[in-house]
């Protein structure tokens, strides 16, 4: 079975903290993926990578960087983090180019900031 | 992405076959249907796709028009941990869109 999993399941933080959420998959997928998720938002897309060291913003990355310094493993820091950064991080996988409608979710991390 | 329509909710015992119905009527040719379901404080779960044939795995049937105008995502058992809000979605499997959510349908299996 594919595994994504996220280095936290719940997460508090101080308003101006650098915020560090890890995302690791263990099925040497090539595409990863950040969303964040909120009550009637939906998912949105923050940043995605195809390759190692390789990124692409999505539809609300300010606010937000990542890293992919290997393939199994994708970061996003919140450099300053905020009040309106409170949500549900939700990391992803995808194995190839084509077929991206498959994505394998981890459980997500549930981050408040105070 | 194709417009998909869904029941908000739907109820089903324990043991019996949920079927839970999709409509995108303005699907395209080349785009495909996809089923999520996203089980209450986790994480989105990929269940199936399909293009025009029916698809089978070891979580659930896919059953897709002729026309393609309406699919059925068919869970043959339901258990209490399949409640869970089921998603449809109509889109390429190419290129780097952006899964985009709708409202889904509320799946409550009861014992």
């Amino acid at each position: 079975d594919v595994k994504v999993t996220q280095s936290s399941r719940y997460l508090v933080k101080r308003t101006g903290e650098k915020v560090f959420l890890e995302c690791v998959q263990d099925m040497d997928h090539e595409n990863m993926f950040w969303y964040r998720q909120d009550p009637g938002l939906g998912l949105r897309l923050i940043y995605f990578s195809y390759d190692v060291k390789m990124k692409e913003k999505g539809d609300i990355p300010e606010g937000y960087s990542v890293s992919r310094e290997k393939k199994e493993r994708f970061s996003l820091i919140l450099e300053s983090a905020s009040t309106n950064q409170t949500s549900m991080y939700l990391c992803a996988s995808s194995p190839r180019l084509a077929g991206l409608g498959e994505q394998y979710f981890g459980p997500g991390t549930r981050l408040t900031v105070t | 992405d194709a417009k998909t329509t869904q029941p908000p909710s739907m109820d089903c015992a324990e043991g019996r076959a949920a079927n839970l119905p999709c409509n995108h009527s303005t699907i395209s040719g080349n785009e495909y249907v996809y089923w999520y379901r996203q089980i209450h404080s986790q994480g989105p779960q990929y269940i199936i796709h399909g293009l025009k044939n029916n698809e089978t795995n070891e979580m659930a049937s896919l059953i897709i028009t002729e026309d393609r105008k309406s699919s059925t995502l068919i869970l043959p058992h339901a258990t209490l941990r399949d409640t869970a809000v089921y998603y449809c979605i109509a889109r390429l499997n190419t290129g780097f869109q952006k899964l985009v959510f709708g409202t889904g349908t509320r799946l409550l299996v009861s014992p």
